[in-house]
């Protein structure tokens, strides 16, 4: 049973650019969650998609955009690089399946996104 | 909103002895959970435990147990028989579950460290 996988593992870009990282979700999972991870911090919740739609943003800027496809994995952007936005950027995934909601996610082993 | 905090950076233990990390939290919700997860030098973050708020018995998985102290808002993590492999950053996260997810919000962390 695959778990949540991400790619790239790393990845270096330079200010200004644009960046895409990907995530598939635990085999049986349709929610997908992204988080920042500062080096030495807790992970803060960018947003979470189910059905194909963002349901929830935690508060990052809208130059952080994602994307739900319809076999749940998902991608998530980020527009004009900052050297803040250095981190590592974890994916998790859960289940909701007609309301009975899964509380407990799984996560990827995450992508470390140096900015320069 | 709801904070979690953990007012240990670092801690150290002997190798076989009993640790417990700190874990407090503000939220005037009444139904949430809350989790211990452990993100180990490899980064990928795993679920130690889990507790649900109505229920007044504390959770216990093999050498992990919480103290839950709802009206105090504490959720401490006890390790018993530590191991060289629970060497980690160990982060206390509260959940919230809402229409078509959750929502998690995770403490900046504890370095724990095994000694053999």
């Amino acid at each position: 049973d695959a778990g949540v996988t991400q790619s790239p593992t790393h990845l270096i870009k330079t200010r200004g650019q644009q960046v895409t990282l990907r995530c598939s979700p635990k085999s049986g999972h349709d929610t997908v969650s992204w988080y920042q991870q500062a080096l030495g911090q807790g992970p803060q919740f960018i947003f979470q998609y189910y059905e194909e739609e963002e349901r929830q943003r935690g508060n990052f800027p809208d130059r952080f955009s994602g994307h739900q496809f319809p076999n749940y994995s998902s991608e998530l952007n980020v527009n004009a690089l900052l050297l803040g936005d250095s981190a590592l950027y974890l994916c998790a995934s859960s289940f909701y399946l007609s309301g009975r909601n899964s509380y407990e996610q799984y996560f990827g082993p995450g992508t470390r996104l140096t900015v320069t | 909103a709801q904070t979690v905090t953990q007012s240990q950076p670092e801690m150290s233990v002997q190798e076989a002895e009993t640790v417990t990390l700190s874990c407090t939290y503000d939220t005037s919700e009444s139904n949430y959970y809350l989790f211990w997860y452990k993100q180990p030098p490899s980064r990928q973050m795993i679920l130690v435990i889990r507790q649900e708020a109505y229920k007044q018995q504390n959770a216990t998985e093999n050498r992990f147990s919480v103290n839950f102290q709802k009206a105090a808002k504490s959720f401490s993590l006890k390790i018993s028989d530590s191991q060289l492999g629970d060497t980690a950053m160990y982060f206390c996260a509260f959940m919230k579950p809402h229409n078509y997810g959750q929502n998690f919000v995770f403490g900046p962390g504890t370095r724990l460290s095994v000694l053999p």
